[in-house]
């Protein structure tokens, strides 16, 4: 059983472009979650989704930021138009329910704004 | 300051030794649950202990969760070098109505020396 498994695991963009990081859950989770880490900091809640649906978005920024988990497929988090800002490390997580169970987290995915 | 604060900041101590690792929050949870960070790498899932829970163990770990007082305490027994890296603690909470969103400390780094 593989667990939460993140792509690309290393992303450079030059400011202006896109990023598009991806996260597929473990087998049998319908819960996902997204964080950003800075350098020496912990993890910043981002937003929650569950197939199809986004539950909590309280913690992505208004602009530029994206997240969809659709039926079929990986959740993907969207940044548009990177600035230097939004280098960082963003993890995704996955549980099997939303309250209460161990949540599992990928590699990350390491984003450089050049 | 956030949900989730750990201390100390930073934590040293020799091969063999006990390290101990406290966890405040401020709001009601459901469980509370530590993780462990090598440098640059994802989050390792160490341990989760419910809100009627008063004390848990695994293998070198043993956790102590006082409601009462908020806060948690990670307890890593006969230290090792490869213990050597981050601790965050994370708390789930509701969040607007059923929503609920793990949210991490800034964590505590451990070095443990040879």
């Amino acid at each position: 059983n593989a667990g939460v498994m993140q792509n690309p695991r290393h992303l450079v963009r030059r400011r202006g472009q896109e990023a598009r990081l991806r996260c597929s859950p473990m087998k049998g989770h319908s819960h996902v979650y997204w964080y950003r880490q800075l350098p020496e900091e912990g993890l910043k809640f981002m937003v929650y989704l569950q197939k199809e649906n986004i539950i909590d978005e309280s913690g992505m920024p208004k602009e530029r930021f994206s997240a969809e988990f659709p039926k079929e497929g990986p959740s993907i988090l969207r940044i548009q138009q990177v600035v230097r800002g939004d280098s960082a490390a963003y993890f995704c997580a996955s549980s099997v329910t939303g309250l209460g169970t161990e949540a599992f987290f990928g590699q990350g995915t390491r984003l450089t704004v050049v | 300051s956030q949900q989730g604060e750990e201390d100390p900041q930073a934590l040293s101590i020799q091969e063999g030794e006990n390290a101990t690792m406290n966890c405040s929050y401020k709001t009601s949870i459901n469980n509370l649950q530590w993780y462990r960070q090598n440098s640059g790498r994802g989050l390792v899932h160490l341990i989760l202990i419910r809100s009627n829970e008063r004390e848990k163990h695994s293998g070198r770990l043993r956790v102590t969760l006082d409601t009462s007082k908020k806060s948690s305490s990670l307890l890593i027994t006969a230290s090792r070098a490869a213990d050597t890296a981050s601790y965050f603690c994370a708390t789930d909470a509701l969040s607007g109505g059923s929503n609920y969103k793990l949210t991490f400390g800034k964590g505590t780094l451990l070095t443990v020396n040879p």
